[in-house]
C-alpha cells in the first residue's frame, strides 16, 4: 500500500476555505484516494474518494494533479465545527480493504 | 439510525479479565472491520469479515483476541486474559464492499480501561 505524508497540524479561521494536500509517491494504477475526517471520542468519518482530477460532493471537494502523487482535501468555508483530524489514505477499493491510517491532519478552526 | 452501533461503549476491567464487545453493522453491508485505536495514532486494522467469514487478521491480532461474526450480520470481538497494553477504543467498521470497499462507516467506538 501507499505511504501518506500529510501535515500534523493546521489552523485556520472561521469563514476560511482550508486545503490540505497530501503526498503519495508510490501511488499504485489501481489506487483510490480516499479521505476521511474524526472527531474526538467518534470513529471516523468518510469524506470523500477519488482517482483522478476533481471530485465534489456535498462536503468537500478533492483534487488530483495528473500524476496522481499528490492530492488536495479542499473544505470551503470552515466552521469551528470542522475542527477535527482528517487522514488521508491511498489503496484499492477491490482487495480486503482495511485501511491503513497514518496519524493525519489535526486541523483547529479558530473564530 | 440505520449506522453501526457498538455495545458497550466504555468498559473498564481490571488485568488478566475476559472481555467481549459487540458491533452491528449497517444491514445491507456485507464487510465488516475491528480496528483499534490509541491516543495520537490513527486506526490500526485488526480483522475484517466477508459475510460469515473471517478473511484476514492482522499481526497486532494476538492470539488473546478472536473475533466472530456468526450468521453474518452482527459481530463479536474477545479479548482475553487482559493486559494494560490493551487499553485503546476498539472500532468497528462496515462496508458495502466492490468499488465501495474504501467507503467505510464506522461505529461510535468501546473505549476499554485495563486497570
Amino acid at each position: 500500500l501507499a505511504k501518506t505524508t500529510q501535515p500534523i497540524s493546521m489552523d485556520s479561521y472561521e469563514g476560511q476555505e482550508v486545503n490540505i494536500t497530501c503526498s503519495h509517491n508510490n501511488i499504485a494504477t489501481n489506487d483510490y484516494i480516499t479521505w476521511y475526517q474524526q472527531f474526538p471520542s467518534q470513529g471516523p468519518r468518510f469524506i470523500i474518494q477519488g482517482y483522478k482530477t476533481k471530485v465534489t460532493n456535498e462536503v468537500a471537494s478533492l483534487f488530483i494533479p495528473a500524476d496522481r502523487k499528490s492530492s488536495t482535501l479542499s473544505l470551503p468555508r470552515v466552521s469551528l465545527s470542522d475542527t477535527a483530524v482528517y487522514y488521508c489514505l491511498v489503496g484499492t477499493g477491490g482487495s480486503q480493504g482495511n485501511l491503513i491510517f497514518g496519524k493525519g491532519t489535526k486541523l483547529s478552526v479558530k473564530p | 439510525d440505520t449506522g453501526v452501533s457498538q455495545d458497550p461503549r466504555h468498559k473498564i476491567t481490571k488485568r488478566g479479565q475476559n472481555v467481549t464487545f459487540r458491533c452491528d453493522p449497517i444491514s445491507e453491508h456485507n464487510r465488516l472491520y475491528w480496528y483499534r485505536q490509541t491516543l495520537g495514532q490513527g486506526p490500526e486494522f485488526l480483522t475484517y469479515f466477508q459475510n460469515e467469514a473471517q478473511l484476514e487478521k492482522s499481526r497486532l491480532l494476538s492470539d488473546r483476541f478472536s473475533a466472530e461474526r456468526p450468521k453474518g450480520s452482527f459481530s463479536t470481538l474477545e479479548i482475553q486474559r487482559t493486559e494494560q497494553g490493551d487499553s485503546a477504543m476498539y472500532l468497528c467498521a462496515s462496508s458495502p464492499g466492490g468499488a465501495r470497499t474504501y467507503e467505510q462507516y464506522f461505529g461510535p467506538g468501546t473505549r476499554l480501561t485495563v486497570t
